[in-house]
């Protein structure tokens, strides 16, 4: 099985400006996913690209996954202080259904 | 849609005693995953079923870790003989198909002390 790898492992901006994150991963998937998670709580589903999807978008979130590079990007744009928390990609393998995760993003938003 | 329900939220426990957790799963998701995350990390994955047929259980797990999901619905994860390095927090996902997200609970929060 395989996990996604997330970079930057922290990533600190100002409210308003825009946040990348990257995730690299190893084998074939049968789609990749993003989750967002605040201090002491669960991991909350953000984006999920299918393997033949090259962009995808949800309100103030664009997902971009290149399988060529086996490489994905997680765009928040005009970004709020709220959207501070630690950002996860897990890409999923069509056999085994299983998801791993890596060490995810730490996004800090400062007011 | 009731969401994935973990119980409790928290527990202390002296090291050396069994702890039980559960995870009620969102009804129609027929598999569930246990994962394990300290400070600073991702979640670890531990094992998951599919229905009531446990698929797969990592290789880091030792034996004093079992989980049951008798009858394919709830699920329960035990420890026994409790150590201070399982303080962590324990959380359960649950998955319709492989088209669709993981719905995670809220965990449970476990302290060995």
């Amino acid at each position: 099985s395989q996990q996604g790898e997330e970079d930057p492992q922290a990533l600190s901006i100002q409210e308003g400006e825009n946040a990348t994150m990257n995730c690299s991963y190893k084998t074939s998937i049968n789609n990749l996913q993003w989750y967002r998670q605040n201090s002491g709580r669960g991991l909350v589903h953000l984006i999920l690209i299918r393997s033949n999807e090259r962009e995808k978008h949800s309100g103030r979130l664009r997902v971009t996954l290149d399988t060529s590079k086996k490489s994905s990007s997680l765009l928040i744009t005009a970004s709020r202080a709220a959207d501070t928390a630690s950002y996860f990609c897990a890409p999923l393998e069509g056999s085994n259904y299983k998801l791993t995760f890596g060490k995810g993003t730490l996004l800090t938003v400062n007011p | 849609d009731t969401g994935v329900s973990q119980n409790p939220r928290h527990k202390i426990t002296k090291r050396g005693q069994n702890v039980t957790f559960r995870c009620d799963p969102i009804s129609e998701h027929n598999r569930l995953y246990w994962y394990r995350q300290t400070l600073g990390q991702g979640p670890e994955f531990l094992t998951y079923f599919q229905n009531e047929a446990q698929l797969e259980k990592s290789r880091l797990l030792s034996d004093r870790f079992s989980a049951e999901r008798p009858k394919g619905s709830f699920s329960t994860l035990e420890i026994q003989r409790t150590e201070q390095g399982d303080s962590a927090m324990y959380l359960c996902a649950t998955l319709k198909d492989g088209y669709s997200p993981l719905h995670f609970g809220n965990g449970t929060r476990l302290t060995v002390t």
